[in-house]
């Protein structure tokens, strides 16, 4: 079966870094997505990846490792409003979004 | 540009009743797909519509369906409701393979 990956749930402290963590094992690679999710509300777009190692996007970061089936999102920094779920999918060989059940993470001051 | 649009945002049915679900994309997105999500649960894929075509679905009863329109706004419709399928319910809309959703804000759904 196809599976994502990811912790339940993170705390870390405003200000530092925190990396939130991926592993899948899907039927074929075709791009891994993170998508942030505040209470209430839509999943938002944060990172794209399909070829290996590192996306930087200003205080976000994105590494995929595919041969190892991996990848992490690095939130640097930290702010309160950084408090949201934060989901992990990957596009199997179909081309459908496999979900990951998200990572809540807590910020405190 | 606008987002995408979901309608109603909020509703309330009992069981056996069916309800339908309206969906407006990104104007140009032609693509179009719909996800059930519970509380402690991932997003559950229900189906994705192309063209007006049904290109993908999920594993859910043939209770759910849907459709898309000509000019790429997409219905859902649920059927014979059950407490169970009390949910947020999210559209998503994109351009199409490999790019990125771009969401609704969801029709939250409670069966009683």
């Amino acid at each position: 079966g196809q599976n994502i990956d990811q912790p339940t749930e993170m705390t870390a402290t405003e200000g530092a870094i925190v990396q939130i963590n991926c592993t899948y094992q899907t039927s074929g690679f075709n791009g891994l997505f993170w998508y942030q999710q505040h209470a209430g509300e839509a999943p938002t777009f944060l990172s794209y990846n399909v070829l290996d190692g590192l996306e930087e996007k200003g205080r976000f970061s994105s590494f995929l490792s595919r041969s190892k089936g991996y990848s992490y999102l690095l939130l640097k920094e930290l702010q309160m409003k950084d408090s949201a779920s934060y989901l992990c999918a990957v596009k199997d060989s179909n081309y459908q979004l496999i979900w990951g059940a998200g990572t809540k993470l807590i910020i405190k001051p | 540009k606008a987002g995408v649009t979901q309608t109603p945002r909020y509703l309330i049915k009992t069981r056996g009743q069916q309800v339908t679900l309206s969906c407006s994309p990104i104007s140009g997105h032609r693509s179009v797909s719909w996800y059930q999500q519970t509380p402690g649960q991932g997003l559950q894929f229900l189906f994705e519509y192309f063209s007006e075509t049904q290109r993908n679905k999920g594993n859910f009863p043939g209770r759910f369906s849907g459709r898309q329109f000509s000019n790429s706004r997409s219905e859902m419709n649920v059927s014979t409701l059950e407490l169970g399928d009390s949910a947020l319910y999210l559209c998503a809309s994109s351009e199409g393979p490999g790019s990125p959703l771009h969401f609704g804000n969801g029709t939250r759904l409670t069966v009683t």
